[in-house]
């Protein structure tokens, strides 16, 4: 069974532009969380979807949004991208949401210059 | 306040040798607790989870331990490898908006 998959993998770019990640989880998980990660703050949460819905959130400004399509496969976008937004940004997919086992995606690692 | 801590911040050990890494949580009402690896540029991967009523849950050379009464857990690693140097994240779950990551172990196992 093919893993969790995260594209691009590495991505610079610049003040004020905006990004978008993918994310297409196990086949078969209809549950899929986002997560940033920084040395300083670790992993926080940024948001959950499952069957195209946005589950939970937490706390991060509305620059970053999120979608998922019918076939389970999710994106997530910055806006106005601000250094301080520099991380590595992970997805993790579950069957069927939180309290399941989720498994990580390797990552897309944005800077910001 | 809803937080995990987890100690050491770092650990060096050698090759062959066991270590304890400790996480503290403050989860209310507490769901289950997550140990997870994660090499460096990689995403996390689970090692154990358990529930409130699970004290003890082994995978290969990793135990992890929970006492739910003073809200601490421990992952044990038994004859430490080159390939444990990692940093090791717990993960408490309360009800089913909260999950709340600690900050990690950066555990280097050296020769």
């Amino acid at each position: 069974k093919a893993g969790v998959t995260q594209t691009p993998r590495y991505l610079i770019k610049t003040r004020g532009q905006q990004v978008t990640l993918s994310c297409s989880p196990i086949s078969g998980h209809r549950s899929v969380s986002w997560y940033q990660q920084t040395p300083g703050q670790g992993l926080q949460f940024l948001f959950e979807y499952f069957s195209e819905t946005q589950r939970n959130k937490g706390n991060f400004p509305g620059r970053f949004s999120g979608r998922q399509f019918s076939n389970s496969r999710s994106e997530m976008n910055v806006s106005t991208l601000e250094l301080g937004d520099s991380a590595l940004y992970l997805c993790a997919s579950s069957f069927a949401g939180a309290t399941y086992e989720q498994y990580f995606g390797p990552g897309t690692r944005l800077t910001v210059t | 306040k809803n937080q995990v801590e987890q100690s050491p911040q770092s650990l060096i050990i050698l090759e062959g040798k066991n270590c304890t890494l400790q996480c503290n949580y403050t989860v209310s009402p507490f769901s289950n607790l997550r140990w997870y690896k994660q090499d460096t540029g990689r995403g996390p991967v689970s090692l154990t989870i358990m529930t409130f009523s699970e004290n003890t849950k082994s995978n290969g050379r990793y135990t992890a331990t929970l006492d739910a009464d003073t809200k601490q857990s421990s992952l044990h690693i038994t004859a430490s490898q080159l390939s444990d140097s990692a940093s090791y994240i717990c993960v408490a779950r309360g009800s089913y908006d909260k999950v709340i990551f600690g900050p990690g172990t950066s555990l280097s196992v050296i020769p």
